[in-house]
């Protein structure tokens, strides 16, 4: 059974740093892309970012470039998220999920989803 | 980036009656790809539908996605009780991927 298990809830204070992850189940880590998804408090999905676990390239959505910092490691089949001086405005869920794959050549997305991770910042 | 707009941004409905929500991107979604995502209250998003059309693993048949281009239909047939959620488009066509504000679906 294919699973994505996120790290659980944290509060963080202004400035400080954070990590967050992602640990993938049941299927072969290295093949599919995983994608990270931000949701603040009563709104919608924003699209931060995706990973290719197998050679670590990353693309980014404008809004997050320089902001926030994807990374993997394969020997523990986790994605990570991460910031080095956390705002107040960075509060939110944020979830993984899984790039599918192409079934008779036509391509999923986002196919399977972690539980999500709140991540709260405030002094 | 391509931008998505769901239309409406509520669609307040009755149990059993069909529910038609819209997603127009700003320029054109190459090979269709966009996605139907559903998220209930204090649950992850799911995944409905796939290239435009094709249902993903353990949906139902009432939701039905159709379009091509610019214009992209999702539709319940009848809607059962758990599908009054939120829905978003997504393309994935090109990157950044971008999602849609969403459709409130109510009672």
């Amino acid at each position: 059974e294919v699973q994505l298990v996120q790290s659980g809830a944290e509060v963080r204070k202004p400035g400080e740093s954070l990590r967050i992850s992602c640990k993938a189940s049941g299927y072969n880590f290295h093949k599919y892309w995983i994608a990270w998804v931000r949701q603040m408090p009563g709104k919608g999905l924003e699209w931060m970012g995706i990973i290719n676990p197998d050679d670590s390239e990353i693309t980014y959505g404008w809004a997050f470039q320089d902001q926030v910092t994807i990374s993997a490691d394969k020997s523990f089949s986790t994605v990570y998220l991460q910031w080095t001086s956390l705002k107040a405005s960075d509060s939110g869920m944020y979830y993984c999920a899984r790039r599918g794959d192409c079934p008779n050549g036509v391509c999923k997305d986002l196919d399977y989803w972690g539980q999500g991770t709140l991540v709260t910042v405030s002094s | 980036d391509i931008v998505l707009t769901q239309s409406p941004g509520t669609l307040s409905l009755s149990p059993g009656e069909r529910a038609t929500l819209s997603c127009r991107a700003s320029q054109r979604v190459n090979s269709g790809y966009l996605a139907w995502i559903q998220q209930k209250p204090g649950q992850a998003p799911r995944l409905l539908i796939y290239a435009a059309s094709i249902r993903a693993t353990d949906i139902p048949d009432r939701f039905s996605g159709s379009g091509s281009g610019t214009d992209f239909t999702l539709t319940i047939s009848r809607l059962e009780p758990e599908d009054f959620a939120m829905y978003y488009c997504e393309q994935y066509a090109t990157s950044p991927r971008t999602f849609g504000r969403g459709t409130k679906v109510e009672v």
